[in-house]
């Protein structure tokens, strides 16, 4: 069955400072797509990235950048040079060939104080 | 381009009335999903439409909740009756392609309140 888990549940920084939100997977498929999601405050649950199990490359967005490593199950989120407008709940999401859901991660708390 | 639209953005009502919500996913996709998050359970899958057709029901809690997707524009969830435990944020995703790789756009979520 397939599983996420984000350990961190909460996490605060001090704004300009880097942060990394870890994100471990289990799965049998060896096909399979991975996702973060942010929710601010605001609610809604906004897309961030989509990455596929045959693709490890690292992907950078601006201060974001994500790191995929198969052989240890992780996609890392992490945010450069935090601001605090980056303070929301993070969700790294996995689903499967053989499925249709996505199955979330518990989610990260960040805050990012000024 | 509008995004997922869910109505209405909040709703309050007694244990035991019906309660209907409401999703119009974005224009074109052919993939719509209904998901509840709460603090004890987080984020879950109750209904995914493909083709307006229901895919994967086994997410719906029991049989006071229905689906239904009349057409490519429109999505209920309703709730029948409802029960203080079904308060939770209710979230329609609309999704255009073949699964598993499509991207699941979310609507702005419905925070359902049964007192």
């Amino acid at each position: 069955a397939q599983k996420v888990t984000q350990a961190q549940t909460e996490i605060s920084v001090v704004e300009k400072e880097d942060v990394t939100l870890d994100c471990v997977y289990e799965t049998r498929d060896t096909t399979y797509y991975l996702f973060w999601y942010k929710q601010p405050p605001s609610g809604e649950l906004v897309f961030l990235i989509r990455r596929n199990s045959f693709d490890e490359q690292n992907e950078i967005s601006g201060r974001y950048s994500w790191n995929f490593q198969k052989s240890t199950s992780s996609f890392n989120f992490t945010i450069t040079a935090s601001q605090v407008v980056d303070s929301a709940v993070y969700f790294c999401a996995l689903r499967e060939t053989s499925g249709s859901r996505l199955t979330f991660g518990e989610g990260t708390q960040l805050t990012v104080n000024p | 381009d509008a995004g997922v639209i869910q109505s209405p953005r909040h709703e309050v009502t007694e244990m035991g009335q019906e309660v209907t919500l409401r999703c119009k996913p974005i224009s074109g996709h052919n993939s719509l999903f209904w998901y509840r998050q709460t603090m004890m359970r987080g984020l879950e899958l109750l209904i995914y439409f493909n083709n307006n057709v229901p895919i994967d029901d086994s997410g719906m809690p029991e049989d006071r909740f229905s689906a239904k997707m009349p057409n490519a524009s429109f999505s209920t969830l309703k709730i029948q009756p409802s029960e203080p435990r079904d308060s939770a944020v209710y979230f329609c995703a609309s999704s255009f392609g073949r699964a598993p790789q499509e991207t699941q756009y979310f609507g702005p979520g419905t925070r359902l309140l049964v007192l």
